[in-house]
């Protein structure tokens, strides 16, 4: 059975600011590690993922950073907005489905102007 | 191009009663899966469906059904409800469900009284 671990659980920057939010994950057969954003009454929108034959991956002011051998990824969000203020989740494939996505607790980032 | 539609938005049942739930996939996505997030916390996997047959399970009771269709949408059935069924119930469709990106639809939000 999977499990991801989220943390923090919340994060405060200033605009202008670098996010960082970290996850680990245990084993899996898969490789396919996707970051979502959630704003309240709206369900997970797809915000950057990657495959970890890469060790990091930049996708605009979002990159994803991976480590195998430590089974690690980090989000980091760079010039940190306002409007990214939201909840960031993690996911992993689970050992036995590639479809099958185990989720982080989340973290609720706050970016004040 | 629709994203992931999922009706009804809102839903108000009692305790013991049945709910049906509905989605379509975007279109040419060939796999629906079903997850349920409670407030606070991340999705957790329900189902999921990929030409019409269930490919997995997550660990809810028997209560919770779902079927795809031949148009690759999907319902999902949960009977005698419980207070604790009150969550947001997401789909999330992809082109084959292996190792793809799902991309999530807003969800339905189910409350038990």
């Amino acid at each position: 059975q999977q499990q991801v671990k989220q943390s923090p659980q919340s994060l405060i920057v200033q605009k202008g600011g670098i996010s960082i939010i970290n996850c680990a994950y245990e084993n899996t057969a898969f490789d396919y590690f996707p970051w979502y954003q959630q704003f309240p009454g709206k369900g997970p929108a797809l915000l950057i993922a990657i495959r970890p034959d890469v060790s990091e991956k930049k996708e605009g002011r979002f990159t994803i950073s991976f480590n195998k051998s430590a089974k690690q990824f980090s989000l980091h969000i760079m010039d940190s907005q306002p409007g990214d203020s939201a909840t960031y989740f993690c996911a992993a494939p689970s050992w036995t489905s590639g479809s099958r996505l185990t989720f982080g607790e989340g973290t609720q980032l706050t970016v004040n102007p | 191009d629709a994203g992931v539609t999922q009706s009804p938005t809102h839903l108000i049942k009692t305790r013991g009663q049945q709910v049906t739930l509905r989605c379509s996939p975007i279109s040419g996505h060939k796999s629906v899966s079903w997850y349920q997030q409670v407030l606070g916390q991340g999705p957790q996997f329900i189902f999921q469906y990929y030409e019409k047959e269930e490919r997995g399970r997550g660990n809810f009771p028997d209560r919770f059904s779902a079927r795809q269709f031949p148009n690759y949408s999907s319902e999902l059935n949960v009977n005698a409800l419980l207070l604790g069924d009150s969550a947001l119930y997401l789909c999330a469709s992809s082109l084959s469900g292996f190792n793809q990106p799902q991309h999530f639809g807003d969800g339905t939000r189910l409350s038990i009284l």
